[in-house]
């Protein structure tokens, strides 16, 4: 299986414009999460979903949204697109497992540029 | 809520020497600390974890130490590699039982191995 994919790998968009970044998973993951990773800093996380119609914010979530409709897909809208949300977008999903910590699969991410 | 700080920030070794990074945690209630590398241009890759109930664990040359009390948590590498040169982050989350977490990342180790 491919694991967690996610496109596009680059984008460039101008100020004010608006795209989504795809996400999808073939491991029947239940949980899914959205980062960003800005120059030499950690990954912060934008939203998270555990199941299919199910999503809240996680610690920097404005500016962002986010929908779950299938297990497999995770899609992030980016509406009115600043200069601020310049980074690397990173998917992940992790199973759920009960009593257990299961590790988060990351994508390849996405590099967006906003100029 | 959860403040994760992570040193030092950047590290350079000596091929053969050992490594050792830090974690300090804010909130006590934080039970999973999984520790990722990130090559340039990649993924993060889970290479441990550790959960509150160890106070250590070891994957060959790679171990990892929790100390609850004090609230941090350590990497260790032992016989680096060149190929060990990386971007390293510690994580932290309140797990749950449904293998569920929210992770909060360090800001990041760069880890220098000269041959």
């Amino acid at each position: 299986n491919a694991g967690v994919t996610q496109t596009p790998k680059f984008r460039i968009l101008k100020i004010g414009q608006s795209m989504t970044l795809q996400c999808a998973q073939d491991m029947n993951h239940n949980y899914m999460y959205w980062y960003r990773q800005d120059p030499g800093m950690g990954l912060k996380l934008i939203y998270y979903s555990v199941g299919a119609g199910i999503t809240d914010k996680g610690e920097v979530p404005n500016g962002y949204n986010v929908s779950r409709s299938t297990t497999e897909d995770f899609p992030l809208r980016l509406e009115l697109a600043a200069p601020s949300q310049t980074s690397v977008y990173f998917c992940a999903s992790s199973y759920a497992h009960r009593s257990s910590n299961q590790p988060q699969h990351f994508g390849d991410g996405t590099r967006l540029s906003i100029l | 809520g959860e403040n994760v700080e992570q040193h030092p920030s950047t590290l350079s070794v000596q091929e053969g020497d050992s490594a050792v990074i830090k974690c300090t945690y804010s909130d006590s209630a934080s039970n999973y600390f999984p520790w990722y590398k990130q090559e340039l241009g990649k993924r993060p890759q889970l290479i441990i974890d550790i959960r509150s109930n160890v106070g250590e664990k070891k994957d060959q040359r790679i171990a990892v130490t929790l100390n609850k009390t004090a609230k941090h948590f350590s990497l260790h590498i032992t016989e680096t590699q060149p190929e060990d040169s990386a971007v390293y982050f510690c994580a932290a989350s309140k797990g749950e039982n449904t293998g569920f977490q929210k992770l909060v990342f360090g800001t990041g180790t760069r880890l220098l191995v000269s041959p």
